[in-house]
């Protein structure tokens, strides 16, 4: 069971460019999101998705764009890369819960880090 | 606008002592505190969870305190042993949401 797979593990990209960070899951999770960790701010939720072409920004959507034309598939777009964007993301998934009685276990990918020089 | 606030940032302790993590939040509608552990490389796993209907959970070396009053929970680990160091985060959600709002993550090490 793969799990969650992100791609690349590693970017280094300059200001103003524009690329993809991918992420696949194979658990048939509703729930995918994506993550950004930083030193010293945790793990922020830039943007998640309940299903296939449902999506919804988090806490620090700016600069980022998202879409869920699969279960499977949950890509992050950086339109114009920023160096502010420079950090380690992270794709997670879970089961729906929609309200109902059920804890939230997030799985999580490996991670892509990114750098914008 | 921190929601979860976690301390301390880093932590080191020697082998066979107790670690301890705390966090605090602020909106009492959370109702589900989950801590995560991540290895370097790694992606966060979970590691244990709490409601608020007790007060402590016990898995292990590893103990959630919860002080639902205070608007805070820690996480113990007992006998630390050096393949626990790692970065934990501290999360809170409501019961029932998959959206996780994370705390700021300690690195624990755990000297011979």
């Amino acid at each position: 069971n793969a799990g969650v797979t992100q791609t690349p593990k590693f970017q280094v990209l300059k200001t103003g460019q524009s690329m993809t960070l991918q992420c696949a899951q194979d658990m048939n999770h509703e729930y995918m999101s994506w993550y950004r960790q930083d030193p010293g701010m945790g793990l922020r939720l830039i943007h998640y998705s309940v299903g296939a072409g449902i999506t919804d920004q988090g806490e620090v959507p700016n600069g980022y764009n998202v879409s869920r034309s699969t279960t499977e598939d949950f890509p992050l777009r950086l339109l114009s890369a920023a160096p502010s964007q420079t950090s380690v993301y992270f794709c997670a998934s879970s089961y729906l819960l929609a309200g109902y009685s059920g804890a939230n276990v997030l799985t999580f990918g490996a991670g892509s880090r990114l750098t914008v020089l | 606008q921190q929601q979860v606030k976690q301390s301390p940032q880093s932590l080191i302790v020697q082998k066979g002592g107790i670690s301890i993590i705390n966090c605090a939040y602020e909106n009492t509608a959370f109702d589900y505190f989950p801590w995560y552990q991540q290895f370097p490389g790694k992606g966060p796993a979970l590691l244990i969870a709490i409601r608020p209907d007790v007060s402590e959970k016990k898995e292990g070396r590893f103990t959630i305190s919860f002080n639902k009053s205070a608007k805070q929970f820690s996480l113990h680990i007992m006998d630390s042993q050096p393949g626990d160091s790692a970065t934990y985060f501290c999360a809170a959600s409501l019961w029932g949401n998959e959206k996780l709002t994370f705390g700021t993550g300690t690195r624990l090490t755990i000297i011979p």
